[in-house]
């Protein structure tokens, strides 16, 4: 079965730092992956999203990339961390076109990062 | 700016009763999917609506599409103190590979 990781699950940060947080999807090949921010109470917003290793698209403009050096590895970075980058960072992968259309458009989540920046 | 708006931000029912919560969004779309959120976790699927059915069913579960007021309700029936969650609905952004955009929201409450 299919599993996805996300860590750290939680990360206090300084105001400047750099930001490194990482998932990982096992039991599928090829996936889409995808990063989005909750805020506070809020809906979730897309960062990136990628469809293969090393295509990354964005979809707002900030202070965060991120990298796929693996099929099966999503990366969100920053050099420095801003006040305005806390906020929960989910990770999520779908399958490819041409797997069974029950499954095509559903979305799985990791469980998260929770980031605080001070 | 968020593609759906959920409302009510907040509901709370006891146990047994019917939650009902409702999602608009802005553009036309293929399907509309629910999710579920337990405080602090990821996010579940929890049900897909295509945009020519009116109405399906999963277990407790039923939603609803509306193409022509762009809207869609999610019915939870004999709700369960374990359903507290905090309930989505999401669309998929264009040209995105089927990333999506999710409303803020409607946080449920059911007291046992």
């Amino acid at each position: 079965s299919q599993t996805i990781h996300q860590w750290p699950a939680t990360l206090v940060q300084p105001v400047g730092s750099p930001l490194s947080l990482e998932c990982t999807v096992e039991g599928t090949s090829n996936p889409n992956l995808y990063w989005y921010r909750q805020a506070a109470g809020r809906g979730l917003q897309l960062l990136f999203y990628s469809v293969g290793i090393g295509q990354i698209s964005s979809e707002v403009p900030q202070n965060l990339s991120a990298s796929r050096p693996q099929d099966r590895q999503f990366i969100l970075s920053s050099k420095k961390l801003l006040l305005s980058d806390s906020g929960f960072y989910l990770c999520a992968w779908s399958v490819r076109r041409g797997a069974l259309p029950s499954s095509y458009n559903e979305q799985f989540f990791g469980p998260g990062t929770r980031l605080t920046v001070l | 700016s968020q593609q759906g708006e959920e409302d009510p931000q907040a509901l709370s029912i006891q146990e047994g009763e019917n939650a009902t919560m409702n999602c608009s969004y802005k553009t036309s779309i293929n399907n509309l999917q629910w999710y579920r959120q337990n405080s602090g976790r990821g996010l579940v699927h929890l049900i897909l609506i295509r945009s020519n059915e009116r109405e399906k069913h999963s277990g407790r579960l039923r939603v609803t599409l509306d193409t022509s007021k762009k809207s869609s309700s999610l019915l939870i029936t004999a709700s369960r103190a374990a359903d507290s969650a905090s309930y989505f609905c999401a669309t998929a952004i264009p040209k995105s590979r089927r990333a999506l955009t999710f409303g803020s929201g409607t946080r449920l409450q059911v007291q046992p």
